[in-house]
């Protein structure tokens, strides 16, 4: 267990909706990163949050927003869905301050576009 | 083009015996490299993160190099176990801000 948490685990939804990731960090920890995983790209890094401000921007798509709150829980929202969203989100945070830290991951929450 | 290419892309050993999996970048200007291991459905968890100036670092049975002028890092698992099955994903970090490009992975398997 990484003491990370998302939630939801599962999510069911169809074309056109919008739904909310949530992720809860490490205790202590200041930094949150959100990934999507699909079977056929790969993981890939979408955004990262510092103590509640963006920090780096991957490739995520404007459909896509993230915001880290003052408990410095996050959420990922993401509208407009289509088919091709459906993956692994993953969020991993790390400790606080600048430099090169070791990420820890959450369980993810599996997205199904319908 | 900022790349990372890992091969072989799936590996199959006997429990007992090392392997060796490989990680190729073309990422510019680096920063650091990690190693992760994947189980399936489950989150990446972290092996190994090197800096440029480091060549070498263990973790247990596992070993990571890596060759800053070549581009190249390797993970090396000695006396694999049946745990050790799972995917393991070479992730390079450049200097500029905090983008992170992620290799595809190796699927490795031990069996009994």
């Amino acid at each position: 267990d990484s003491g990370v948490t998302q939630t939801p685990k599962h999510l069911i939804t169809a074309t056109g909706q919008r739904v909310t990731l949530r992720c809860s960090p490490r205790s202590g920890d200041l930094s949150v990163y959100w990934y999507q995983q699909s079977l056929d790209q790969g993981l890939q890094f979408l955004i990262q949050y510092y103590n509640g401000e963006e920090r780096a921007k991957g490739n995520i798509l404007e459909r896509f927003s993230a915001q880290q709150f003052p408990d410095l829980h996050s959420e990922l929202n993401l509208s407009s869905l289509e088919l091709g969203d459906s993956a692994l989100y993953f969020c991993a945070s790390s400790a606080r301050g600048i430099g090169i830290r070791e990420q820890f991951f959450g369980p993810g929450t599996r997205l199904t576009v319908l | 083009k900022n790349q990372v290419e890992q091969s072989p892309q799936s590996l199959i050993i006997l429990e007992g015996k090392n392997c060796t999996l490989q990680c190729n970048y073309t990422v510019s200007p680096f920063s650091n490299l990690r190693w992760y291991k994947q189980d399936t459905g489950r989150g990446p968890v972290s092996l190994t993160i090197m800096t440029f100036s480091e060549n070498t670092k263990s973790n247990g049975r596992y070993t990571a190099t890596l060759d800053a002028d070549t581009k190249q890092s390797s993970l090396h698992i000695t006396a694999s176990q049946l745990s050790d099955s799972a995917s393991y994903i070479c992730v390079v970090n450049p200097n500029t801000g905090n983008q992170f490009y992620f290799g595809t992975g190796t699927s490795l398997t031990v069996i009994p």
